[in-house]
């Protein structure tokens, strides 16, 4: 079946630096991946819309400028959290779509990345 | 995008059949729907996707009625691995928005 794979699994950062997280799909492409976010006991909450070669569709409260996407080719693409504060720590999770046997799109997720900003 | 609600936890014991039922009222005609089942600190992963009546996987079953306005995820004979948050999302383009899901919580 589809595989996504993120990197790196677990960041510790200092505050002020920044950091990027990559969202590869393995064996098929994805000219869309998704974003997410996740605090603790909570549920995912959609950050962003990758879409390969255009810029990305952020939803309402996400600061473009502060998580920072690129899809530059159909099996890659980066959130970098720019000047991380501790705020900014939390779990990060990439999706991609792939055509199921239905007919409808399956989100195939990324394992996650922690991030921690001390 | 179509709102789903779930009952927010579920305690079940080890063999025993779990019904978790979603609600998602507006479902467009377009919409299929989805269920992802999570583990602390992973990624969701797919379980099982419908559009009507009834289908059935390796690992789950999905019953939903002529309406569409709910759906019921069956896990047959639960075993303690089987605790997690389950999440039913609908959607059809791949942008789909979490709910809160239900946290099943299968004991010995």
């Amino acid at each position: 079946g589809a595989v996504v794979s993120q990197h790196p699994s677990r960041v510790i950062c200092k505050s002020g630096t920044s950091v990027k997280i990559e969202c590869r799909s393995l064996d098929f492409q994805a000219t869309t991946m998704f974003w997410y976010r996740q605090f603790p006991k909570q549920s995912l909450m959609l950050m962003a819309t990758s879409n390969e070669g255009s810029k990305a569709t952020y939803e309402q409260g996400v600061e473009k400028d502060k998580f920072l996407i690129n899809h530059a080719s159909l099996t890659l693409s980066t959130l970098t959290v720019t000047s991380a504060h501790p705020e900014d720590s939390s779990f990060y999770i990439c999706s991609a779509a792939d055509r199921s046997s239905s007919g409808a799109n399956v989100l195939t997720f990324g394992a996650g990345s922690r991030l921690t900003v001390l | 995008l179509a709102k789903t609600t779930q009952p927010v936890s579920m305690d079940s014991y080890e063999g025993q059949e779990v019904n978790i039922t979603c609600s998602h009222n507006n479902i467009a005609t377009n919409d299929y729907i989805t269920w992802y089942q999570q583990f602390p600190s992973q990624g969701p992963r797919f379980i099982i996707q419908g559009y009507k009546t009834k289908v059935t996987n390796e690992v789950a079953s999905l019953f939903i009625p002529a309406d569409r306005k709910s759906s019921t995820l069956s896990l047959p004979r639960v075993s303690l691995s089987d605790t997690a948050v389950y999440y039913c999302l609908v959607g059809v383009e791949g942008k789909l928005i979490f709910g809160q899901g239900t946290e099943l919580s299968v004991k010995p």
